[in-house]
């Protein structure tokens, strides 16, 4: 998997727009970035991914640089259900095995 | 959406007993399932694809003796344990590949088990 890096906390006050940066310098041209996010002690929830269009549904948008070496995931009015776990992930895009490696993840506090 | 449960949801057993965990994709089909263990303040950590009708292949490091997984419908995969040790007491997960050509998967909400 191309690495991926990503800070290790971060804190949003509630309301406001939450916005988690992602760096993968090394992701090859047909690699897409996907993001997950775990509330604590559940399994993880699929949020969004892309590939170089920046993207937008119900939960989230996603901008990708242009060079694609990063991205940032947003979550316009972050609330308090929104604390989690939110990982970054750019899996094998050729081989197509379905494998999510997690790495450590951004850990957000959604404050009131 | 699309729905994968988990059973049980948390179990304690004894040390060298086994478990089995069971998980289940409730409204889709999924020939490929994934298991996950995670301990406490890290992250998931890949142990097993899940195929089915076809062996599982195990990631480096992963006893496939130790963690027996059966994928004996498009609905159900089991991950059991066998003669269990307090090091094996971990939160595991299973995700469900719906068979879309992407990596958007589809968790189970996990099962806490504690080897005393």
């Amino acid at each position: 998997d191309a690495k991926t890096t990503q800070p290790t906390s971060m804190d949003c006050a509630e309301g406001r727009a939450a916005n988690l940066p992602c760096n993968h310098s090394t992701i090859s041209g047909n690699e897409y970035v996907y993001w997950y996010r775990q509330i604590h002690s559940q399994g993880p929830q699929y949020i969004i991914h892309g590939l170089k269009n920046n993207e937008t549904n119900e939960m989230a948008s996603l901008i990708i640089t242009e060079d694609r070496k990063s991205s940032t995931l947003i979550l316009p009015h972050a609330t308090l259900r929104d604390t989690a776990v939110y990982y970054c992930i750019v899996p094998y895009g050729s081989s197509n095995t379905g494998k999510l490696i997690f790495g450590q993840g951004t850990t957000l506090q959604v404050k009131p | 959406g699309a729905v994968v449960s988990q059973h049980p949801s948390w179990v304690i057993c004894k040390s060298g007993t086994s478990v089995k965990i069971e998980c289940r994709s409730l409204d889709f089909q999924a020939t490929t399932m994934f298991w996950y263990r995670q301990f406490p303040k890290q992250s998931l950590m890949l142990m097993a694809t899940s195929n089915e009708g076809s062996k599982a292949t195990y990631e480096q490091g992963v006893e496939k003796d130790k963690f027996l997984i059966n994928h004996a419908s498009l609905t159900l995969s089991t991950l059991t344990v066998t003669s269990a040790h307090p090091e094996d007491s971990s939160f595991y997960i299973c995700s469900a590949d719906p068979g879309s050509a992407s990596y958007e998967q589809y968790f189970g909400p996990g099962t806490r088990l504690t080897v005393t």
